[in-house]
Parts: C-alpha cells; sequence; structure tokens
C-alpha cells in the first residue's frame, strides 16, 4: 500500500473550516483513501473514504486531487470535541497479505481553541 | 449495542508472566484485528484475521499468539512478557464488502510489563 505524508500538528480556532491535507503521491489505481480519528488514547474512529470523487458525509468533506496524489480532510465547522489525532491511510480494497488492514501512521494532531 | 469490547482496561504484569487480552465483537463481523499503540505513535498491526480458524501476521507479531475458534472472539495471548510489550493494544473488527469497510474499534487494554 502506497504511504502517505502529514503534517505533525495543526491549529484550528473553533467555528471555523479545519483543512488536514494529506499526501500520498504513490498511490496506486485501486487504492482508497481513508481518514481515521483517534481522540485522546480511544479507539479510532471512521470518518470517510474515497477514490476518484469528492466525498462529503454528517462528519467530514474529502477532496481528492485529480491526480489523485493528495487529498484534504476537511472539517467545515470545527468545535473543541474535534480536537483529535487525524489519521490519512490508503488501502488497496483488495484482500492478500496485510491488504485486508490499514497500517496507520503518526497523523496529524488538530489542535482546536476557542 | 455493545460493538467491540476489550477486557482487561488495564493490567500490569511483571516480566515473563502471560496473559490473555480478550477481544469479543457482536456485530457478525468477519476480520478482526489487534493493533498497539506505543506513547505518541500510532498504531501498529500485530495480528489480524479474515474469519474463523485464519489468522495472519501483521507489522509486529513477535511475542504474540491469536487464535481465532469463533466469529466473535479474537483472543491476543502474551506468552513471556517484557517491558516492550508495555503498550496500549486495541481490538477492531469490520465487514468486507461493506461501504468503507469500516473498522470499529474497543475502547483499547492499558497493560503495563515492570
Amino acid at each position: 500500500d502506497a504511504k502517505t505524508t502529514q503534517p505533525t500538528s495543526m491549529d484550528c480556532a473553533e467555528g471555523r473550516a479545519a483543512n488536514l491535507p494529506c499526501n500520498h503521491s504513490t498511490i496506486s489505481g485501486n487504492e482508497y483513501v481513508y481518514w481515521y480519528r483517534q481522540i485522546h488514547s480511544q479507539g479510532p474512529q471512521y470518518i470517510i473514504h474515497g477514490l476518484k470523487n469528492n466525498e462529503t458525509n454528517e462528519m467530514a468533506s474529502l477532496i481528492i486531487t485529480e491526480d489523485r496524489k493528495s487529498s484534504t480532510l476537511i472539517l467545515p465547522h470545527a468545535t473543541l470535541r474535534d480536537t483529535a489525532v487525524y489519521y490519512c491511510i490508503v488501502r488497496s480494497r483488495e484482500g492478500g497479505q496485510a491488504g485486508t488492514a490499514l497500517i496507520f501512521g503518526k497523523g496529524t494532531t488538530l489542535s482546536v481553541s476557542s | 449495542n455493545a460493538g467491540v469490547t476489550q477486557t482487561p482496561k488495564f493490567r500490569i504484569l511483571k516480566i515473563g508472566q502471560s496473559m490473555t487480552l480478550q477481544c469479543a465483537q457482536d456485530m457478525n463481523h468477519n476480520y478482526m484485528y489487534w493493533y498497539r499503540q506505543d506513547p505518541g505513535m500510532g498504531l501498529k498491526l500485530i495480528y489480524y484475521s479474515v474469519g474463523a480458524g485464519i489468522t495472519d501476521k501483521g507489522e509486529v507479531p513477535n511475542g504474540y499468539n491469536v487464535s481465532r475458534s469463533t466469529t466473535e472472539d479474537f483472543p491476543l495471548r502474551l506468552e513471556l512478557a517484557a517491558p516492550s510489550q508495555t503498550s496500549v493494544y486495541f481490538c477492531a473488527s469490520s465487514n468486507p464488502g461493506t461501504p468503507g469497510e469500516k473498522l470499529f474499534f474497543g475502547s483499547g487494554t492499558q497493560l503495563s510489563v515492570l
């Protein structure tokens, strides 16, 4: 699976949009981009995923560039409860050796302040 | 709706002791995973299973064993505990073929080996 690069940390003011970037320049055609977050020592929580098109759900939006080499997770109105570590993961939907498992990096620590 | 249940939540072991971390899910998920998370780091995959009777190694399997006799349970065994195994352990499950194949995580087991 392709590797991802994320900034170590970011700050955001409460009520503003939080835009979290992720580079995945070696992504291949059958690999999806997944975002998870981990709030202070809890188990990670699924946010959103996508292949080519931009995606939106009740939690966030995912913008994937046309060449698929990078993406941005957008939290439209960040709240204090969005303070967490955000993981960008690229993974093939195919099975196989460890292909079914998500490989987590260090992620981006987002701090939302009032 | 319990989801993924891990026991115990906390445990202190002496070097050389053994123990089993329990994980159970009630969502009828075929896939189950064990991750460990060291302080300030991302999650590392220890073992995973794609169904009852089938297990495979992840990134950091040394010092651990798993079994999967039922769909619901996926225990992780530490035979000879070492200080390097001090970590937070997360169990997760997912259902292949569902949108996003979201991983659902347990609340974690904090293990200290002294």
